[in-house]
């Protein structure tokens, strides 16, 4: 059973656009929502995260909007760079240090230039 | 060190031999845990430590897998008679009251 669903596999956007990826989960324990971003080779890395007393978090050209009663949530890139050009995992956790973290199964973004 | 250190980075191992992960964590973390990610999926948890202590095994998909952290830093995860579906690559991550530091994972092959 896939607790975190994301959508879409894969999405080009041009540069200077906005990426919008989504996720719906279905365990309401989870209380901690980070994102993570992937390059070839590399481990994911935190890039930001929220949790379910707010319905949107912004860090630079990152924004985070969570709707808890729907269960979904995303992420949305303004001003798309190709330097953004990665896989992004969703992710979802009932602790954030402690706990297993939950991921979905990726969005393969590609930036043209 | 600055971060999440693992090795070997790359392992090829022949089916049926058994394999060794290291994991070294960022000093004075507290919890670690393994990964699973195989090629063009998530990363999918395996099991978590609160210093030496296995606190959840739940994600191990056999009993061919073993992970240790005797001493509640460094960590080993031993896969023993190595089949095909083991090929992927293992992720280590720890962390202490808050975001969870990776590794850049081992890749492991199995032929």
């Amino acid at each position: 059973q896939q607790q975190v669903k994301q959508s879409p596999q894969s999405l080009i956007v041009q540069k200077g656009g906005i990426s919008i990826i989504n996720c719906a989960y279905e365990n309401t324990a989870f209380d901690y929502f980070p994102w993570y971003q992937q390059f070839p080779g590399k481990g994911p890395a935190l890039l930001i995260a929220i949790r379910p007393d707010v319905s949107e978090k912004k860090e630079g050209r990152f924004t985070i909007s969570f709707n808890k009663s729907a269960k979904q949530f995303s992420l949305h890139i303004m001003d798309s760079q190709p330097g953004d050009s990665a896989t992004y995992f969703c992710a979802a956790s009932e602790d954030s240090s402690a706990s297993k973290i939950i991921f979905g199964s990726g969005t393969r973004l590609s930036i043209r230039p | 060190g600055a971060g999440v250190s693992q090795s070997p980075r790359y392992k090829v191992a022949k089916r049926g031999q058994d394999v060794a992960l290291r994991c070294d964590p960022i000093s004075g973390h507290v919890s670690l845990f393994w990964y699973q990610q195989a090629l063009g999926q998530g990363p999918e948890f395996l099991t978590y430590f609160q210093n030496e202590a296995q606190l959840d095994k739940s994600g191990l998909p056999s009993d061919r897998f073993f992970a240790e952290r005797p001493e509640g830093s460094v960590s080993t995860l031993k896969i023993q008679r190595t089949q095909q579906e083991d090929s992927a690559v293992y992720l280590c991550a720890s962390s202490n009251t808050g975001e969870a530091f990776f590794g850049q994972g081992t890749r492991l092959t199995v032929v």
